[in-house]
């Protein structure tokens, strides 16, 4: 296993076009994180999911945000009708309950530049 | 609404310096985690520290968890080029044990050869 995978690394899309991007966890782990950095900030928590459900969803997480985990394995994260200030950089992690549900792995993240 | 605020937000110095970095909260923390993230890269865990007053040493980085569980402090001995980027701190809040970390704004280092 060769930890937290996310893709695509980069994505410039055009203000109202939507993107996906994927985030494949380490294999063992069932908890999922999405967290959101913004340049000259600390990670913000979006959501996270145990096995395949939603457990708690970011009041920051506006409605134009879906994320899923269908088969409690790989997880996608939607943005509808992207803006300007979505731009960022989208980071998963992953954990697993036995080791501590706050030792987060986190993968290299996802950077959106939303023109 | 829990907060976590690092100072300095930049520091940079010469190679063989010493460093501290200060992260500190009105809240209180059940355990309180260091990550350091270069470039383009997700945040890398450093240690977690969980008990109040706990200290944990990594090489040259001693990490301090305030009595309180408040506050926490990174120090750097002799810090090297190597040691140049970002440092978070993040808390988990009260009882919390879902992976749901609260972050602090992160100090960036730049360690001059």
């Amino acid at each position: 296993d060769t930890g937290v995978s996310q893709d695509p690394r980069h994505k410039i899309t055009k203000r109202g076009q939507n993107v996906t991007f994927r985030c494949d966890p380490i294999s063992e782990h069932n908890r999922l994180y999405w967290y959101r950095q913004t340049l000259g900030q600390g990670p913000e928590f979006l959501t996270y999911f145990q096995n395949e459900a939603q457990l708690e969803k970011s009041r920051l997480l506006s409605d134009r945000f879906s994320a899923e985990r269908p088969k409690g394995s790989f997880s996608t994260l939607e943005i509808q009708r992207t803006e300007q200030g979505d731009s960022a950089m989208y980071l998963c992690a992953s954990s697993q309950n036995s080791l501590g549900a706050n030792v987060l792995t986190f993968g290299a993240g996802s950077r959106l530049t939303v023109l | 609404t829990q907060l976590l605020e690092q100072s300095p937000q930049f520091l940079s110095i010469q190679e063989g310096e010493n460093l501290t970095v200060y992260c500190n909260s009105s809240s209180v923390f059940s355990s309180l985690q260091w990550y350091r993230q270069e470039p383009g890269e997700g945040p890398v865990l450093l240690v977690t520290v969980v008990t109040g007053g706990e200290v944990k040493k990594l090489k040259r980085l001693t990490f301090q968890f305030g009595d309180a569980r408040k506050d926490s402090s990174l120090h750097i001995t002799a810090a090297q080029p190597g040691d140049t980027g970002l440092y978070l701190c993040a808390g988990a809040s009260g009882s919390s044990n879902t992976g749901k970390l609260i972050f602090g704004q992160g100090t960036t280092l730049q360690v001059k050869p």
